[in-house]
C-alpha cells in the first residue's frame, strides 16, 4: 500500500523555537519525498524534495529509510513559516509520478 | 502570470447536472494531472497526460468523469450527472520531463466545486 501519514493536523509555536513536522510514508519500493506548502491564499507549492538534499527557507528534511519517515524541521521559526504542509511520495506510474499526498498539518507561529 | 491556470476558480451546480473544467499548463509542460482535494484532506491523483495521451487514471475517477487533453495542450475534466459526493477543489498540475531532469509538479489555483 502506498500511504503517508502526517500525524499532527494541528502544530502550533512561538517564534524563534524550533519546528518539527512529522511525515511517515508506506511504500514498497523506491521512496522519493517532497514537501509541499501552502501558505493563505496561494497554490501549492514545492518546498523541498528529498534527493536534492537542500535547505529551502531554512528548513531541512531528511529521508530515514529505516524509519520510513521525512521529517521536516527547521532551528528557529518565523511568522512566514505559517502555512499549510503536505507531505508526499512519489509513486511511479506510466513513466512518470503520481503525488500520494499527507493530510497535511497546519503550523502557526505565534509572535 | 506564466504559472498553471484553471478556470472557473467557482463552480456552484445543482446535482445532476453537467460540469466542465479547463487547465492551462505551464507553456511547453509535456505532463498534465488532475488531482481532487476534500475537506481536510490532501490532494488525491485522479488522472495523468503525458502529451495528449492519457496515460494513468485512478479507481477514483469513475465513468462519470472524463479528461481530455487535445493537441497536448490544455485539458478539460468533465463531471456528468454530478452529485453532491463530487463538491471538492479539483487541481491541475504540470510538469517538464526530460531527461536527466526533476520532473517537478507545479500546482494551479484549482477549482472549486460545489453541488447543491
Amino acid at each position: 500500500a502506498q500511504r503517508v501519514t502526517q500525524p499532527e493536523k494541528l502544530l502550533s509555536v512561538f517564534k524563534g523555537a524550533p519546528v518539527e513536522l512529522k511525515c511517515n510514508y508506506s511504500y514498497s519500493g523506491s521512496p522519493e519525498l517532497f514537501w509541499y506548502v501552502q501558505y493563505s491564499r496561494q497554490r501549492l507549492q514545492l518546498l523541498l524534495r528529498h534527493i536534492s538534499r537542500e535547505s529551502i527557507k531554512g528548513f531541512t528534511a531528511d529521508l530515514n529509510k529505516g524509519e520510513t519517515s521525512f521529517h521536516l524541521k527547521k532551528p528557529f521559526a518565523q511568522e512566514e513559516d505559517s502555512a499549510m504542509y503536505y507531505c508526499a511520495l512519489g509513486v511511479r506510474i506510466q513513466g512518470a509520478q503520481k503525488l500520494v499526498f499527507g493530510q497535511g498539518t497546519r503550523l502557526t507561529i505565534n509572535p | 502570470d506564466t504559472g498553471v491556470s484553471q478556470d472557473p476558480r467557482h463552480k456552484i451546480t445543482k446535482r445532476g447536472q453537467n460540469v466542465t473544467f479547463r487547465c492551462d499548463p505551464i507553456s511547453e509542460h509535456n505532463r498534465l494531472y488532475w488531482y481532487r482535494q476534500t475537506l481536510g484532506q490532501g490532494p488525491e491523483f485522479l488522472t495523468y497526460f503525458q502529451n495528449e495521451a492519457q496515460l494513468e487514471k485512478s479507481r477514483l475517477l469513475s465513468d462519470r468523469f472524463s479528461a481530455e487533453r487535445p493537441k497536448g495542450s490544455f485539458s478539460t475534466l468533465e463531471i456528468q450527472r454530478t452529485e453532491q459526493g463530487d463538491s471538492a477543489m479539483y487541481l491541475c498540475a504540470s510538469s517538464l520531463w526530460t531527461s536527466g531532469g526533476t520532473d517537478t509538479q507545479y500546482f494551479g489555483p484549482g477549482t472549486r466545486l460545489t453541488v447543491l
